[in-house]
């Protein structure tokens, strides 16, 4: 699997928009990019995933570059409850089945009042 | 919906005694996953499930940890003898295919 590199950690003011970076220039093309999140002594939750389009949720955006070998996650108004480490994921998708899925360090983001 | 729930949620023990960690996943999910999460780094996959099958086992220490998961629906993680450096939350998850993993609360164990 393509390994990801995120920043360790980040601050937002609460209210704005966080734009989460990671990069994956080994990714391949069976490779999705996942995000998920972890709030302190939380098993983690997942956020969002796609290939290669931009994907919106509840939650999140998730914007791919075109060549794919970076993606930005959007918290589009980020609130005190959105302090958590997110992880970054590349996951393979073979011919009947799915990869591992591996966190790595993540990037600890702190939203402030 | 029912999350994954597992069990206990703490577990303290002595260097070299033995301990087990249980997980009922979701209805209906196919795949089950542990990982083990030391203090300040992310969560390390141990082994993954399909069904009854193990999908990867790479990073499972082999010769003191073991999991199984009957009938492709509960499983239960092994440590036999337990280590300092295996004090650690020990987290099941589960999912249906691609789709999200749910994670449980996880299991915190202390070896002293």
């Amino acid at each position: 699997d393509a390994k990801t590199t995120q920043p360790t950690s980040m601050d937002c003011a609460e209210g704005r928009a966080a734009n989460l970076p990671c990069n994956h220039s080994t990714i391949s093309g069976n490779e999705y990019v996942y995000w998920y999140r972890q709030i302190h002594s939380q098993g983690p939750q997942y956020i969002i995933h796609g290939l290669k389009n931009n994907e919106t949720n509840e939650m999140a955006s998730l914007i791919i570059t075109e060549d794919r070998k970076s993606s930005t996650l959007i918290l589009p108004h980020a609130t005190l409850r959105d302090t958590a480490v997110y992880y970054c994921i590349v996951r393979v998708r073979g011919t009947d089945s799915w990869g591992k899925l591996q966190f790595g360090a993540g990037t600890q983001v702190v939203v402030t009042p | 919906e029912a999350g994954v729930a597992q069990s206990p949620r703490y577990k303290i023990i002595e260097k070299r005694q033995s301990v087990a960690f249980w997980c009922n996943p979701i209805s209906g999910h196919a795949t089950l996953y542990w990982y083990q999460q030391i203090l300040g780094q992310g969560p390390k996959l141990l082994i993954q499930f399909q069904n009854n099958g193990v999908v990867d086992d790479s990073q499972l220490p082999k010769d003191r940890f073991s999991a199984e998961r009957l009938k492709g629906v509960d499983s239960t993680l092994k440590i036999q003898p337990a280590k300092l450096e295996d004090s650690a939350v020990y987290l099941c998850a589960s999912s249906v295919g691609q789709l999200r993993a749910f994670f449980g609360q996880g299991t915190r164990l202390t070896v002293v």
